[in-house]
């Protein structure tokens, strides 16, 4: 049972282009979303975060926008960087302990 | 500051056997969090400790236990290891079970044949 979901396993984006990353979840209960960049060999870093009060939330190059009555948050990268080639999960709380993490989805940025 | 550090980095063991996993915590945070990374999957939670105490757990079974030292290190342990259990496993720190950002480790890649 997931409950939440990236049903894009690999996005190509050209370099100054913008990178759209999807999101849906399942439990009407979450109420506080993260996006998170592993490389290989690394362990995930934060990128940045949503609460649900909100509908979107703006750091630099990246903006998590929030639609609660569909569901879904989007990840948009702009413009995108070869340094942003990585795989991307989105993740939300479940009580205040759990991190539930969607399937990821690997994005290339090529030149 | 050091960040989260997770000792080994590489592991293989056969089936039936147990392992010992080690996460050191970055400084100033006093929980940790254990997930499961399979082989193109998201993390799951396996628990989380927070003052030497388990305090939230996943669906895990049994043969995944945890220890929290009171230098806030933390310890993952496996008894009667799966083909299954063939994972990353990730260790993150945060202060007082606090719900936002987790920091990770690069993880420990268990193999188990």
């Amino acid at each position: 049972d997931q409950q939440v979901k990236q049903n894009s396993p690999s996005l190509s984006v050209q370099e100054g282009r913008i990178s759209i990353l999807n999101c849906d979840y399942t439990n009407s209960m979450f109420d506080y979303f993260l996006w998170y960049k592993k490389y290989p060999a690394e362990g995930p870093t934060f990128l940045i975060s949503i609460s649900s009060i909100k509908d979107k939330n703006e750091d630099g190059r990246f903006t998590v926008f929030l639609n609660k009555s569909a569901k879904h948050l989007s990840l948009h990268i702009v413009p995108s960087q070869p340094g942003d080639s990585a795989v991307y999960f989105c993740a939300a709380y479940q009580g205040a302990q759990k991190l539930v993490f969607g399937q990821g989805t690997r994005l290339t940025i090529n030149p | 500051e050091t960040g989260v550090t997770q000792s080994p980095t590489h592991l293989i063991k056969t089936r039936g056997q147990q392992v010992t996993l080690r996460c050191s915590s970055q400084s100033g945070h006093n929980t940790v969090s254990w997930y499961q990374q399979a082989l193109g999957q998201g993390p799951q939670f396996i628990f989380q400790y927070y003052r030497e105490e388990e305090n939230g757990r996943g669906n895990f079974p049994p043969r995944f236990s945890g220890l929290q030292f009171p230098n806030y290190s933390s310890e993952l342990n496996v008894n009667a290891l799966e083909l299954d259990d063939s994972a990353l496993y990730l260790c993150a720190s945060s202060l007082d079970g606090y719900t936002g950002e987790l920091f990770f480790g690069e993880g420990s890649r268990l193999t188990v044949l």
